[in-house]
C-alpha cells in the first residue's frame, strides 16, 4: 500500500537558522498537504500542493511539490522558537480520496 | 467553541474493557476521520467516512469498530482494549472537495 516517509524524524537547530524536511511517497501523489503540530496540540492546516513543481511561500516557510508528484519539502528560513513542533506532510494517492500522513518530523528550536 | 470536539480528552482503562470515543462537529463536513498517532509513526488511519452511510477501513482497522450516527457524529470503539491500543487518537474532518483537514483537540488512552 501507499506509504509516506520523512526525513528527518527529528532536528534541533539554533534561533536564526534554517531547517528542512522531505516527504517522499511510494506512489505518484495527486495532491499533498502539510500541517504542524504544536507540543501537546493537535495538527494544523498550512498548505496545500497540487501542481507538478509548484512552490508555494507563507511569510518564511516555502513549500515545494517535486515535478513527479512523489516528493515534497518544507524549508523554514532563519527558524524563531515558536516553530517549535512536529510538521506532518499527507499525500492523496491518486486513486483514492483518503491521504496517508507521514512519519512527522519534530523540530525543536534552541534560544 | 471548538469545531470538533472529542470525549473523553483522556481515559485509562484496563485490558479487555470495551471503550467508545466519541467525535462531535459543528462544521457541517460530510467528511469524517479516525486517527492514532504514535511516537515515531505519525498518524495513521483508523477509519474514514464520506457520508453517514459510508463506512471505510483505514490503514489499521483490526481491532477497531466505528459508527457514524450524524453527519456531525463518529465515534470510535474499542470491543476488547488491549495495552498496544494506548496511544493518542484524533477525530478530524473535511468537506466534499477533500481539502483540509479540521482536526479534534484528541483522546489520549492508555490500556492497562
Amino acid at each position: 500500500g501507499q506509504q509516506v516517509m520523512q526525513i528527518p524524524q527529528y532536528q534541533h537547530v539554533q534561533e536564526g537558522e534554517d531547517f528542512t524536511t522531505y516527504c517522499n511517497s511510494s506512489t505518484t501523489l495527486s495532491n499533498i498537504q502539510w500541517y504542524k503540530q504544536r507540543p501537546g496540540g493537535h495538527p494544523v492546516f498550512l498548505i496545500q500542493l497540487v501542481k507538478s513543481g509548484e512552490v508555494k511561500k507563507q511569510k518564511r516557510l516555502t513549500f515545494q511539490f517535486g515535478e513527479a508528484k512523489k516528493n515534497s519539502s518544507l524549508h523554514i528560513t532563519a527558524t524563531q522558537t515558536t516553530d517549535v513542533g512536529t510538521y506532518f506532510c499527507a499525500g492523496r494517492d491518486s486513486g483514492t480520496y483518503k491521504y496517508i500522513f507521514g512519519t512527522g518530523t519534530r523540530l525543536k528550536v534552541l534560544a | 467553541d471548538a469545531d470538533v470536539t472529542q470525549t473523553p480528552r483522556n481515559r485509562i482503562t484496563k485490558t479487555g474493557k470495551r471503550i467508545m470515543l466519541e467525535c462531535s462537529q459543528t462544521k457541517g463536513h460530510d467528511r469524517m476521520y479516525w486517527y492514532r498517532q504514535d511516537p515515531g509513526l505519525g498518524l495513521r488511519l483508523i477509519y474514514y467516512s464520506f457520508d453517514v452511510k459510508d463506512i471505510n477501513k483505514g490503514e489499521i482497522s483490526d481491532g477497531y469498530s466505528v459508527s457514524r450516527q450524524a453527519q456531525a457524529k463518529f465515534s470510535l470503539s474499542l470491543e476488547s482494549a488491549i495495552p498496544n491500543q494506548t496511544a493518542l487518537y484524533f477525530c478530524a474532518t473535511s468537506d466534499v472537495r477533500g481539502g483540509e483537514s479540521f482536526f479534534g483537540p484528541g483522546t489520549r488512552l492508555t490500556v492497562l
